[in-house]
């Protein structure tokens, strides 16, 4: 049963487009989203993130959206960079599980030149 | 970047055998965790340190075992491999929970044959 779920495993964009990587919740407990960029042969490296109180965070190029009625969280990459190809992960955490993170099987993200 | 290595990198071992691999860092961060990362399964929790000697389980814990003597050394122990827990291993470290801000390690690929 996963609580959190990336269902596209991989998704190609053009550089200097938007990118737009989705994430879906079951659990009305989480209250804290994060966002990871993980490049081959290395560990995730920690992107953004959003607590449950919030619908948007922006740092830069990425920003991501909350919807909590949905259960839906997206980043946003603008424009995209060759850089930013990567697999990106969403994980959640609640208060009440001692924010143990649960993470979602990740989304490839290639951009195109 | 946050000071943390993992060794060994690269394993092959037999079914039945011991197995301990380490993290150590040089941040002096409280927290320390165990990932295994599998295709399909995102990260999923084995176990992790709230201080010296505190330890508890995570999600896939069974046929691991963990140790923290010191705040900068997290052993995991695998003490008969088998082929299901073939997988890449990643260290992480926090200084706090409630973030879910996590600082890897650049992973351990461990192959049981």
């Amino acid at each position: 049963d996963q609580q959190v779920k990336q269902n596209s495993p991989s998704l190609s964009v053009q550089e200097g487009r938007i990118s737009i990587l989705n994430c879906d919740y079951t659990n009305s407990m989480f209250d804290y989203f994060l966002w990871y960029k993980k490049y081959p042969a290395e560990g995730p490296t920690f992107l953004i993130s959003i607590s449950s109180i919030k619908d948007k965070n922006e740092d830069g190029r990425f920003t991501v959206f909350l919807n909590k009625s949905a259960k839906h969280l997206s980043l946003h990459i603008v424009p995209s960079q060759p850089g930013d190809s990567a697999v990106y992960f969403c994980a959640a955490s609640a208060r009440g599980s001692n924010y143990q993170l649960i993470w979602g099987a990740g989304t490839k993200l290639i951009i195109k030149p | 970047d946050a000071g943390i290595t993992q060794s060994p990198r690269h394993k092959v071992t037999e079914t039945g055998t011991p197995v301990t691999l380490r993290c150590h860092q040089t941040e002096n961060h409280r927290y320390m965790y165990w990932y295994r990362q599998d295709p399909g399964h995102g990260l999923r929790l084995i176990h992790y340190s709230y201080g010296v000697k505190d330890t508890d389980k995570g999600e896939v814990s069974d046929g691991y075992s963990v140790s923290r003597s010191k705040t900068e050394d997290f052993l995991l122990t695998l003490e008969s491999a088998t082929s299901s827990q073939t997988s890449v291993y990643f260290c992480a470290i926090s200084r706090d929970r409630g973030t879910g801000e996590l600082f890897f390690g650049e992973g351990s690929r461990l192959t049981v044959l």
